[in-house]
């Protein structure tokens, strides 16, 4: 089945830097590649994900990149923000029909004013 | 639009008793739902897959006759703790996606099971 792995565990930047979280998968079938954001005490929401056809996709000051050949993806955030603080899990899998996804073991990132 | 509900958002009970939560899509038909257990600090954690109408998907290590699992409708499934454990005490959360053509799992606000 499919592994995830995701680095790093814990990342603290200061407001206004950027972030950046990799994540690596280990089933080449594998075409789907979601992150969700889970703020503190709350459920997680998608906020981007993309799929094998594409390289690269951005939405405002989040944007994903995946090497398909290396079988790696990351998450970037620019000019963070305090209420981006929160956990992020990366995931993988297939798409469609009744496929699930494997997450990654999260990261807890930490805005710093 | 999208969105999960889950019931009871916590409970206790005493060892050997069995619980019952409910996922429901309150806005969208949900082919597939999914159930995750979720510790401290650490990911999801598939535990099944649920699919309307037919027998859910375990993962490997989830053991069936303790966890089950029904999806009797297109909104609704239900996870049952059967005699639960101590051991079993943790915070379950499901997901549905969001019918056909779409891939988003939308979360459910999870429980807080507390086995005594």
């Amino acid at each position: 089945g499919e592994n995830v792995e995701q680095h790093p565990s814990t990342l603290s930047v200061q407001e206004g830097d950027s972030a950046v979280i990799k994540c690596t998968y280990s089933d080449s079938a594998s075409n789907y590649f979601p992150w969700y954001k889970q703020e503190l005490g709350k459920r997680p929401q998608l906020i981007i994900d993309i799929r094998s056809n594409v390289g690269e996709k951005k939405d405002q000051r989040i944007a994903v990149t995946l090497n398909k050949t290396a079988k790696h993806f990351s998450l970037h955030i620019t000019e963070t923000q305090p209420e981006d603080s929160a956990v992020y899990f990366c995931a993988a899998g297939l798409s469609g029909g009744y496929q699930k996804v494997t997450f990654g073991t999260g990261t807890k990132l930490q805005v710093i004013p | 639009g999208a969105v999960v509900s889950q019931h009871p958002s916590w409970v206790i009970c005493k060892s050997g008793t069995s619980v019952k939560i409910e996922c429901r899509s309150l806005d969208f038909q949900a082919t597939t739902m999914f159930w995750y257990r979720q510790f401290p600090k650490q990911s999801l954690m598939l535990m099944a897959t649920s699919n309307e109408g037919s027998k859910a998907t375990y993962e490997q290590g989830v053991e069936k006759d303790k966890f089950l699992i029904n999806h009797a409708s297109l909104t609704l499934s239900t996870l049952t703790v059967t005699s639960a454990h101590p051991e079993d005490s943790s915070f379950y959360i499901c997901s549905a996606r969001g019918g056909i053509g779409t891939d988003t799992q939308y979360f459910g606000p999870g429980t807080r099971l507390t086995v005594l």
